[in-house]
Protein backbone atom coordinates (compact mmCIF):
# COMPACT_ATOMS: atom_id res chain seq x y z
CA UNK A 1 0.00 0.00 0.00
CA UNK A 2 1.53 3.52 -1.00
CA UNK A 3 2.47 5.89 2.23
CA UNK A 4 0.89 9.46 2.07
CA UNK A 5 2.19 12.51 3.73
CA UNK A 6 0.29 15.44 4.14
CA UNK A 7 0.16 18.38 6.62
CA UNK A 8 -0.01 17.81 9.66
CA UNK A 9 -2.38 20.83 10.54
CA UNK A 10 -3.51 24.11 8.33
CA UNK A 11 -4.98 27.31 9.76
CA UNK A 12 -7.35 29.11 7.10
CA UNK A 13 -10.05 32.00 7.27
CA UNK A 14 -14.09 31.59 6.40
CA UNK A 15 -14.60 32.36 2.67
CA UNK A 16 -11.71 31.40 1.43
CA UNK A 17 -10.25 28.71 -0.60
CA UNK A 18 -8.06 25.66 1.27
CA UNK A 19 -5.89 23.51 -0.57
CA UNK A 20 -4.42 20.28 1.02
CA UNK A 21 -1.81 18.99 -0.87
CA UNK A 22 -0.85 14.81 -0.08
CA UNK A 23 2.06 13.31 -1.35
CA UNK A 24 1.97 9.59 -2.65
CA UNK A 25 5.28 9.14 -4.58
CA UNK A 26 4.86 5.31 -4.53
CA UNK A 27 1.54 5.34 -5.89
CA UNK A 28 0.57 1.85 -7.89
CA UNK A 29 -0.90 1.68 -11.42
CA UNK A 30 -4.15 0.69 -10.20
CA UNK A 31 -4.50 2.69 -7.37
CA UNK A 32 -7.16 5.54 -6.34
CA UNK A 33 -6.71 8.62 -4.07
CA UNK A 34 -9.92 9.22 -1.81
CA UNK A 35 -10.25 11.63 0.65
CA UNK A 36 -11.51 11.47 3.87
CA UNK A 37 -13.14 13.84 6.48
CA UNK A 38 -13.27 13.53 10.36
CA UNK A 39 -15.23 15.72 12.76
CA UNK A 40 -14.58 15.28 16.45
CA UNK A 41 -16.25 11.94 17.62
CA UNK A 42 -17.77 10.82 14.83
CA UNK A 43 -16.82 8.51 12.42
CA UNK A 44 -14.59 9.59 9.07
CA UNK A 45 -16.85 10.44 5.95
CA UNK A 46 -15.73 10.07 2.14
CA UNK A 47 -15.01 13.11 0.87
CA UNK A 48 -14.11 12.60 -3.11
CA UNK A 49 -11.90 10.07 -4.67
CA UNK A 50 -10.28 10.35 -8.19
CA UNK A 51 -7.52 8.44 -10.45
CA UNK A 52 -6.31 10.97 -12.26
CA UNK A 53 -6.77 14.86 -13.27
CA UNK A 54 -9.68 16.53 -11.94
CA UNK A 55 -12.59 15.42 -10.17
CA UNK A 56 -15.38 18.05 -8.84
CA UNK A 57 -18.48 17.01 -7.05
CA UNK A 58 -20.87 19.43 -4.46
CA UNK A 59 -18.22 19.19 -1.79
CA UNK A 60 -14.30 19.53 -3.27
CA UNK A 61 -12.37 19.06 -5.95
CA UNK A 62 -9.91 16.79 -6.04
CA UNK A 63 -6.62 17.94 -8.67
CA UNK A 64 -4.08 14.95 -9.86
CA UNK A 65 -1.06 15.86 -11.94
CA UNK A 66 0.20 13.51 -14.50
CA UNK A 67 2.49 11.38 -12.81
CA UNK A 68 -0.12 10.72 -10.31
CA UNK A 69 2.77 11.11 -7.30
CA UNK A 70 0.63 14.38 -4.95
CA UNK A 71 -2.93 15.20 -5.50
CA UNK A 72 -4.40 18.29 -3.88
CA UNK A 73 -7.92 18.51 -2.42
CA UNK A 74 -9.54 21.79 -2.48
CA UNK A 75 -12.14 23.06 -0.37
CA UNK A 76 -14.29 26.03 -1.74
CA UNK A 77 -14.66 29.25 0.10
CA UNK A 78 -14.46 27.40 3.34
CA UNK A 79 -16.79 27.79 6.60
CA UNK A 80 -16.63 27.24 10.21
CA UNK A 81 -17.91 23.97 10.05
CA UNK A 82 -15.18 22.66 7.96
CA UNK A 83 -13.14 22.61 11.00
CA UNK A 84 -12.05 19.03 10.73
CA UNK A 85 -9.38 16.47 10.16
CA UNK A 86 -8.81 15.51 6.22
CA UNK A 87 -7.25 12.05 5.37
CA UNK A 88 -5.83 11.39 1.89
CA UNK A 89 -5.64 7.38 1.09
CA UNK A 90 -4.26 5.26 -1.76
CA UNK A 91 -5.41 2.17 -2.51
CA UNK A 92 -7.06 -0.38 -5.19
CA UNK A 93 -10.39 -1.32 -4.94
CA UNK A 94 -11.94 -4.79 -5.41
CA UNK A 95 -12.96 -7.18 -2.80
CA UNK A 96 -9.98 -8.88 -1.49
CA UNK A 97 -7.65 -8.35 1.34
CA UNK A 98 -6.11 -5.24 -0.10
CA UNK A 99 -9.35 -3.33 0.04
CA UNK A 100 -8.74 -1.85 3.46
CA UNK A 101 -8.18 1.74 4.50
CA UNK A 102 -4.85 2.88 5.32
CA UNK A 103 -5.24 5.99 7.07
CA UNK A 104 -2.63 8.52 7.83
CA UNK A 105 -2.28 11.25 10.44
CA UNK A 106 -4.35 13.22 8.50
CA UNK A 107 -4.41 17.36 8.19
CA UNK A 108 -5.93 19.29 10.55
CA UNK A 109 -7.96 21.95 9.06
CA UNK A 110 -8.87 25.06 11.57
CA UNK A 111 -10.96 27.96 10.04
CA UNK A 112 -10.91 30.74 11.72
CA UNK A 113 -13.81 33.33 11.36
CA UNK B 1 -25.96 9.89 8.98
CA UNK B 2 -24.70 7.71 6.98
CA UNK B 3 -27.00 4.52 8.13
CA UNK B 4 -24.80 2.73 10.33
CA UNK B 5 -25.09 2.70 14.17
CA UNK B 6 -22.51 0.85 16.82
CA UNK B 7 -23.59 0.32 20.31
CA UNK B 8 -22.88 0.97 23.09
CA UNK B 9 -21.44 4.44 22.66
CA UNK B 10 -19.48 4.27 25.30
CA UNK B 11 -17.77 1.28 27.36
CA UNK B 12 -15.32 1.14 30.87
CA UNK B 13 -13.73 -2.08 31.39
CA UNK B 14 -11.03 -3.23 33.09
CA UNK B 15 -7.79 -5.03 32.23
CA UNK B 16 -8.46 -8.72 31.30
CA UNK B 17 -11.50 -8.79 30.73
CA UNK B 18 -13.46 -8.92 27.59
CA UNK B 19 -15.96 -6.73 25.67
CA UNK B 20 -17.60 -6.99 22.56
CA UNK B 21 -18.94 -4.13 20.48
CA UNK B 22 -21.52 -4.21 17.90
CA UNK B 23 -22.77 -2.82 14.32
CA UNK B 24 -25.59 -2.42 11.86
CA UNK B 25 -24.57 -2.07 8.58
CA UNK B 26 -26.08 0.17 5.96
CA UNK B 27 -29.03 -1.14 4.37
CA UNK B 28 -27.79 -3.64 1.40
CA UNK B 29 -24.30 -3.28 2.30
CA UNK B 30 -22.42 -6.81 2.96
CA UNK B 31 -19.13 -5.66 3.82
CA UNK B 32 -17.94 -4.58 7.30
CA UNK B 33 -14.67 -3.39 8.46
CA UNK B 34 -13.95 -2.20 11.69
CA UNK B 35 -11.01 0.14 12.64
CA UNK B 36 -8.84 1.39 16.18
CA UNK B 37 -8.52 4.93 16.21
CA UNK B 38 -6.08 6.00 19.26
CA UNK B 39 -6.73 9.55 21.01
CA UNK B 40 -5.25 11.82 18.16
CA UNK B 41 -4.08 9.41 15.66
CA UNK B 42 -5.84 8.20 12.24
CA UNK B 43 -8.06 4.96 12.47
CA UNK B 44 -6.38 1.44 11.60
CA UNK B 45 -7.79 -1.38 10.28
CA UNK B 46 -8.81 -4.05 12.01
CA UNK B 47 -10.67 -6.43 9.77
CA UNK B 48 -13.19 -6.59 7.27
CA UNK B 49 -16.00 -9.30 6.58
CA UNK B 50 -17.43 -9.88 3.63
CA UNK B 51 -20.60 -12.09 3.49
CA UNK B 52 -19.29 -13.61 6.69
CA UNK B 53 -15.90 -14.26 6.25
CA UNK B 54 -13.15 -12.78 7.00
CA UNK B 55 -11.84 -10.64 4.34
CA UNK B 56 -8.65 -9.25 5.06
CA UNK B 57 -6.86 -8.46 8.70
CA UNK B 58 -4.54 -5.40 9.67
CA UNK B 59 -1.83 -6.16 12.28
CA UNK B 60 -4.03 -6.65 15.46
CA UNK B 61 -3.39 -10.18 18.00
CA UNK B 62 -5.58 -12.77 17.64
CA UNK B 63 -7.40 -11.98 20.96
CA UNK B 64 -9.23 -9.26 18.36
CA UNK B 65 -11.91 -11.41 16.42
CA UNK B 66 -15.37 -10.54 14.56
CA UNK B 67 -18.32 -12.19 13.51
CA UNK B 68 -20.81 -11.21 10.51
CA UNK B 69 -24.27 -12.28 10.70
CA UNK B 70 -26.66 -13.33 7.42
CA UNK B 71 -28.15 -9.88 8.35
CA UNK B 72 -24.74 -8.20 7.43
CA UNK B 73 -24.72 -6.76 10.95
CA UNK B 74 -20.88 -7.52 12.76
CA UNK B 75 -19.39 -7.72 16.35
CA UNK B 76 -15.87 -7.02 17.21
CA UNK B 77 -14.96 -9.47 20.33
CA UNK B 78 -11.90 -8.13 21.68
CA UNK B 79 -10.38 -10.76 25.02
CA UNK B 80 -8.08 -9.90 27.91
CA UNK B 81 -8.29 -6.10 27.38
CA UNK B 82 -5.05 -4.26 27.85
CA UNK B 83 -4.99 -0.54 29.04
CA UNK B 84 -3.80 0.23 25.12
CA UNK B 85 -6.73 -1.14 23.88
CA UNK B 86 -8.97 2.19 25.36
CA UNK B 87 -9.50 3.74 21.72
CA UNK B 88 -12.95 5.03 19.72
CA UNK B 89 -13.79 1.63 17.63
CA UNK B 90 -15.39 2.39 14.31
CA UNK B 91 -17.50 0.13 11.90
CA UNK B 92 -17.64 0.91 8.33
CA UNK B 93 -19.72 -0.61 5.37
CA UNK B 94 -19.66 -0.72 2.01
CA UNK B 95 -21.23 -2.52 -0.88
CA UNK B 96 -18.53 -4.06 -3.35
CA UNK B 97 -17.29 -2.58 -6.19
CA UNK B 98 -16.92 -4.49 -9.29
CA UNK B 99 -15.53 -1.92 -10.74
CA UNK B 100 -12.27 -0.27 -10.22
CA UNK B 101 -11.96 2.33 -7.77
CA UNK B 102 -12.25 1.69 -3.85
CA UNK B 103 -15.64 1.52 -2.89
CA UNK B 104 -16.97 3.69 -0.34
CA UNK B 105 -17.20 3.29 3.15
CA UNK B 106 -19.51 4.54 5.39
CA UNK B 107 -18.55 4.92 8.97
CA UNK B 108 -20.71 4.84 12.18
CA UNK B 109 -20.17 7.26 15.12
CA UNK B 110 -17.89 4.17 17.33
CA UNK B 111 -17.58 2.98 20.76
CA UNK B 112 -15.02 4.67 22.61
CA UNK B 113 -13.72 2.14 24.92
CA UNK B 114 -11.86 3.17 28.05
CA UNK B 115 -10.00 0.13 30.08
CA UNK B 116 -8.76 1.15 33.25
Amino acid sequence: LAKTTQPISMDSYEGQEVNITCSHNNIATNDYITWYQQFPSQGPRFIIQGYKTKVTNEVASLFIPADRKSSTLSLPRVSLSDTAVYYCLVGAGGNNAGNMLTFGGGTRLMVKP
Amino acid sequence: ETGVTQSPTHLIKTRGQQVTLRCSSQSGHNTVSWYQQALGQGPQFIFQYYREEENGRGNFPPRFSGLQFPNYSSELNVNALELDDSALYLCASSLERLAGGIETQYFGPGTRLLVL
